[in-house]
C-alpha cells in the first residue's frame, strides 16, 4: 500500500461552495500532516499543517485529522477561482511522503 | 530571502548524456530534499540530507543517480547516463530541523527532458 493516498479524481466546485479533499496514510506512527497547494507549472507551497486529532482552521481552510482512522482532510470554504490548483497531502515520518494530489477546479 | 534556488530551470539533453542539477537552500536551513515529479508517479522523494549528511537515499532510482552536498549552501543531483524515463521535474526543498513541523520550502524546479 502506498504511504499516502489521494484517490479522488478532479473536483469541480462552483465559486462560493465548499471543496472537500481527503487523504489516507498507512503509517500509524506518523505525527504530522501537511497540505500543499501546487499551481500548474509551479512548485508546491504550504497551506497548513496539523498534529493533533480534530480540526485546525486558517482563514478559509480547515484541516481535519483522525489518527484512529488514519485520514486527514482539507476543507476550502467560499471557494474562489484562485483556489483552482492541485492539492497535495503529505505525511511526515522523518521523510515527507506526498500523495499524488487532487486537482480542484473552481467554476465562476 | 531569495528562497531555494535551482538551476537550470530547463534542460533538454540526449540519452546517454550527463545531467547535473543544482540547488542552493535557504540560508540557515539544515535539511535539504530532492524530489522528482511526474504525472504517473507524483512527487517522489529521492534523497534527503541533514547537516550536509545523506540520511535516506532509498528513493534514488538506481546507480545512475547520485547526489552530493559538499557544504550547507549547495547541493547537486547528477544523472549519468541519462535516459528518456528520467524526464521529469526535479524539485529541491529545504527546511529547518527543530522547527517541529519540518515545513518544506520548494525551489522553482528543474524541468528535465531526455530525448
Amino acid at each position: 500500500q502506498k504511504e499516502v493516498e489521494q484517490n479522488s479524481g478532479p473536483l469541480s466546485v462552483p465559486e462560493g461552495a465548499i471543496a472537500s479533499l481527503n487523504c489516507t496514510y498507512s503509517d500509524r506512527g506518523s505525527q504530522s500532516f501537511f497540505w500543499y497547494r501546487q499551481y500548474s507549472g509551479k512548485s508546491p507551497e504550504l497551506i497548513m499543517f496539523i498534529y493533533s486529532n480534530g480540526d485546525k482552521e486558517d482563514g478559509r481552510f480547515t484541516a481535519q485529522l483522525n489518527k484512529a482512522s488514519q485520514y486527514v482532510s482539507l476543507l476550502i470554504r467560499d471557494s474562489q477561482p484562485s483556489d483552482s490548483a492541485t492539492y497535495l497531502c503529505a505525511v511526515n515520518d522523518n521523510r515527507l511522503a506526498f500523495g499524488k494530489g487532487n486537482q480542484v477546479v473552481v467554476i465562476p | 530571502d531569495a528562497g531555494v534556488i535551482q538551476s537550470p530551470r530547463h534542460e533538454v539533453t540526449e540519452m546517454g548524456q550527463e545531467v547535473t542539477l543544482r540547488c542552493k537552500p535557504i540560508s540557515g536551513h539544515n535539511s535539504l530534499f530532492w524530489y522528482r515529479q511526474t504525472m504517473m508517479r507524483g512527487l517522489e522523494l529521492l534523497i534527503y540530507f541533514n547537516n550536509n549528511v545523506p540520511i535516506d537515499d532509498s528513493g534514488m532510482p538506481e546507480d545512475r543517480f547520485s547526489a552530493k552536498m559538499p557544504n550547507a549552501s549547495f547541493s547537486t543531483l547528477k544523472i549519468q547516463p541519462s535516459e528518456p524515463r528520467d524526464s521529469a521535474v526535479y524539485f529541491c526543498a529545504s527546511s529547518s530541523l527543530g522547527s517541529g513541523a519540518n515545513v518544506l520550502t520548494f525551489g522553482a524546479g528543474s524541468r528535465l527532458t531526455v530525448l
